[in-house]
Order: C-alpha cells, then structure tokens, then sequence
C-alpha cells in the first residue's frame, strides 16, 4: 500500500492564483481530511469528507474546496491564493484506530 | 480556551532518561490519539486509546477518562526519539482538537 500520498510537496503561488493539492489514499478508508499546521498553532482542520460524495467544513474552511468523487481522492482547491494561506497543509485517512497523515504540502503565497 | 493542553512545549533530555509528556483536554471522549511529527514533517499515529495503558516497544501511553488526562511515557530514550508529540483528541462529530505539541530533543 501506498498509504496517504499528496502532490505537490513544495509550491510557490502568488496572490489571487488558483491551484489545487492532490490527495490520495489506498486504503479503502472512507473518513479524509485535509488540515493546514502553522507555527504556534497546532493542526486546524480544514475540512473532511466521511464518504464519497460527502464533504463537510472544518474549523477553517474559507478560501478552500473541497470535493470526494471516488473513495479514494479528496483534492483541495485553493480558489485565490492569499499571503494568509501559506502553511504547512496535511491530508489524512482514517479507519477505527488511526489515522494516516500524507507527507505535508509546503505552500508559500506571495 | 484550547480544549486540549500538553506539557511540557519543550523538553530537551540526555540519552538514556525516562520521558514524560502530558495531555489534558475538557470535552468528553471515546478515544485519545497520540501522533509523532518528525523533523522531517511526516505525521505517524502512535497510539489510539480509550481506557487504561498501551505499550508499543519503548513507548507507553496512559489515560485516566475521569480525570480527563492522559501521558505519553519514553522509556531508555534515544536521539532517534527527537520529534514533536501531538495529542489529538475527537469531538462528537468527525473533528478533532490537536494540542499545539510537545517539541521533544534527546541529546547523545
């Protein structure tokens, strides 16, 4: 198994672009979710989905899409890139006794 | 309000010692999860727990559900042990509250 992937892992925007992180997992896990990690702050959840065709928001969910067509992607668009959405964003699985976290997407917007 | 709360932020230890972190939160819950950040980034799960005590090799994880509080013990811990500890706890959605971490140094 492949775990949790996610692409790209380094990106530069400027503002007002658009750009969407990919996610996927192989696990067959319906609950997904995507978080952003700023220093200082911990993990915020952005938003999550417990099944295809099923998204929900999370405790931060302005300026993200989210949308889950299939089991196993749950891409997250960015629809204008702002300065205050550069962070650290993470992509998770989950089944009844953990959780899988992808390997991070570094985003700077300028 | 943070409605989960660990200590210490920052612990630097000598090869070999005990390690504690702790993890207090104020919702009501089925299970705690423990997470390792690497310096690296990558997240793992540690430990997902309800009740009692579990041991995965040389790490050890506690929780009193009454008490609200649960630990994550190291023993003989080693630089390979460096990385920030995350306690993460679930609402009664699908959420989670993420303490900020635990920064943990083991020095040789």
């Amino acid at each position: 198994n492949a775990g949790v992937t996610q692409t790209p892992k380094f990106q530069v925007l400027k503002t007002g672009q658009s750009m969407t992180l990919q996610c996927a997992q192989d696990m067959n896990h319906e609950y997904m979710s995507w978080y952003r990690q700023d220093p200082g702050m911990g993990l915020r959840l952005i938003h999550y989905s417990v099944g295809a065709g099923i998204t929900d928001q999370g405790e931060v969910p302005n300026g993200y899409n989210v949308s889950r067509s299939t089991t196993e992607d749950f891409p997250l668009r960015l629809l204008s890139a702002a300065p205050s959405q550069t962070s650290v964003y993470f992509c998770a699985s989950r089944d009844g006794t953990h959780s899988y976290f992808g390997p991070g997407t570094r985003l700077t917007v300028t | 309000k943070n409605e989960v709360e660990q200590s210490p932020q920052n612990l630097t230890a000598q090869e070999g010692e005990f390690i504690t972190i702790n993890c207090s939160y104020s919702v009501g819950i089925s299970a705690l999860h423990w997470l390792q950040q690497h310096p690296g980034g990558g997240i793992v799960s540690l430990f997902m727990l309800s009740s009692g005590k579990k041991k995965h090799g040389r790490l050890i994880a506690t929780i009193n559900i009454q008490e609200k509080h649960s630990s994550l013990h190291i023993t003989a811990s080693h630089p390979r042990d460096s990385a920030v500890y995350i306690c993460a706890v679930p609402n009664t959605g699908n959420q989670f509250y993420f303490g900020t971490g635990t920064s943990l140094t083991v020095i040789p």
